[in-house]
């Protein structure tokens, strides 16, 4: 099955600072990349996605990038700020009928004012 | 607003009880999920449904199981809870996707301890 690493566990930025998340992923199959960011005491919810089409997204101040030959994508966050902070998780899955997501272990960031 | 709720957001249960957690979506999604949230292991699938009376098993679906009779709810039962079930469940939906995957939407989660 599928397996996605994400590094760091934790990262500290100062407010303005840009911040990089990075992942990679092992089944060559997957073609489908959502990140997501989860604030303290809710559930994930969806920023930015890339399908395996695309070598570059970005929306904002958020932008996420796709290697395909090395099977690794990252988060780019620039200008941060305070409430960016938060836990963000990188995922692949494969298209096609159905789906199942697996998740990368996630990535505490804490924008310092 | 269409959305998904969990039920109830805390529990504390006895080891060996059986424990059931709630999940109910008004988006009239197809796919729904059972993750779990555990520190160093980020989110990992416990069961899934692609449509009422279609079940399967996750990665860590043992002492877990769940059933579909509606499109909106997805019951977690736990069978005899342990100490190893101590976690934070979530709960996600999605529509069907057949040539594209389609975004998750997650609940606020349901922290459960197990004493």
């Amino acid at each position: 099955g599928e397996n996605v690493e994400q590094h760091p566990s934790t990262l500290s930025v100062q407010e303005g600072d840009s911040a990089v998340i990075k992942c990679t992923y092992s089944d060559s199959a997957s073609n489908y990349f959502p990140w997501y960011k989860q604030e303290l005491g809710k559930g994930p919810q969806l920023i930015i996605d890339i399908r395996s089409n695309v070598g570059e997204k970005k929306d904002q101040r958020i932008a996420v990038t796709l290697n395909k030959t090395a099977k690794h994508f990252s988060l780019h966050i620039t200008e941060t700020q305070p409430e960016d902070s938060a836990v963000y998780f990188c995922a692949a899955s494969k298209t096609g009928g159905y789906q199942k997501v697996t998740f990368g272990t996630g990535t505490k960031l804490q924008v310092i004012p | 607003d269409a959305e998904i709720t969990q039920s109830p957001r805390h529990k504390i249960t006895e080891t060996g009880r059986q424990v059931t957690l709630a999940c109910h979506q008004t988006w009239n999604h197809n796919n729904m999920f059972w993750y779990r949230q555990d520190l160093g292991h980020g989110l990992r699938l416990i069961h899934y449904s692609y449509g009422v009376h279609d079940t399967n098993k996750g990665e860590v679906s043992d002492g877990y199981s769940v059933s579909r009779s509606n499109t909106e709810d997805l019951p977690l039962t736990l069978e005899s809870a342990a100490s190893s079930q101590t976690s934070v469940y979530f709960c996600a939906s999605s529509e069907l996707g057949r040539t594209s995957n389609t975004e998750a939407f997650f609940g606020q989660g349901t922290r459960l301890t197990v004493v």
